[in-house]
């Protein structure tokens, strides 16, 4: 079974809305945590946002933010006021247990924004 | 302060040939991490270190695949009698420490490997 689902392979967006980008997961250790990475065209990772499996809030930062449905399973993405740089693949990953640091990810949704 | 450096940026190999990667991580992470990522796929987990040993290499594809790390610094992942399914991008990734609840993997640029 799939650990991270990420069902929209592209999304598309005009300048200055909001944009959800789904997520969810499957597993069964009660500590987990869970990521979201940003791919633009140059092919760099970089980190966006982490919500922690006992985080009692969404996670937030800046115009990033995640809704996190525990009991559903999901972890999806909210970027506000979308800009043209925002353009890029966009991963969820998770890290099981803590034991280890290993990311499991997903296969990626490829958001375009549009003037 | 200085990332995470991979070399080769790219790497043109033949079918058969050996090839080694290199990652130097960020000073003082004591946690490094590889992962492939093939065209148009997400990153698939291969290896990870704490300090000079490898507590998980499941993810290593075959046994063709190697890695090694020293002096708790550079990394060489070693892929043996390349095949044309090991053509992506390998991402070296490395982090301050390992477990607890939150721990940001710094990724570096990657090397793009093409195999013919």
């Amino acid at each position: 079974a799939q650990k991270i689902t990420q069902t929209q392979p592209g999304m598309f967006v005009q300048e200055k809305e909001a944009v959800t980008l789904d997520c969810t997961y499957d597993t069964s250790d009660p500590s987990y945590g869970l990521f979201w990475y940003k791919q633009p065209s140059s092919g760099e990772m970089i980190f966006l946002i982490y919500q922690g499996s006992y985080d009692q809030q969404n996670a937030t930062e800046g115009r990033y933010s995640l809704n996190f449905q525990k009991a559903r399973k999901s972890a999806n993405l909210v970027i506000s006021a979308s800009q043209l740089g925002d353009s890029a693949m966009y991963f969820c990953a998770m890290r099981e247990g803590q034991k280890t640091d290993k990311l499991i990810f997903g296969t990626g949704t490829r958001l375009q924004v549009f003037p | 302060g200085a990332g995470v450096s991979q070399s080769p940026s790219n790497k043109v190999t033949e079918k058969g040939k050996d090839v080694e990667l290199r990652c130097d991580p960020i000073s003082g992470h004591t946690a490094l991490y590889w992962y492939r990522q093939r065209l148009g796929q997400g990153l698939e987990f291969l290896i990870y270190f704490q300090g000079n040993s490898a507590p998980d290499k499941s993810g290593l594809p075959s046994d063709r695949f190697s890695a090694e790390r020293t002096g708790e610094s550079v990394s060489t992942l070693t892929i043996q009698r390349t095949q044309q399914e090991d053509s992506a991008v390998y991402l070296c990734a490395s982090s301050l420490l390992l477990g607890g609840a939150y721990n940001e993997q710094f990724f570096g640029p990657g090397t793009r490997l093409t195999v013919l």
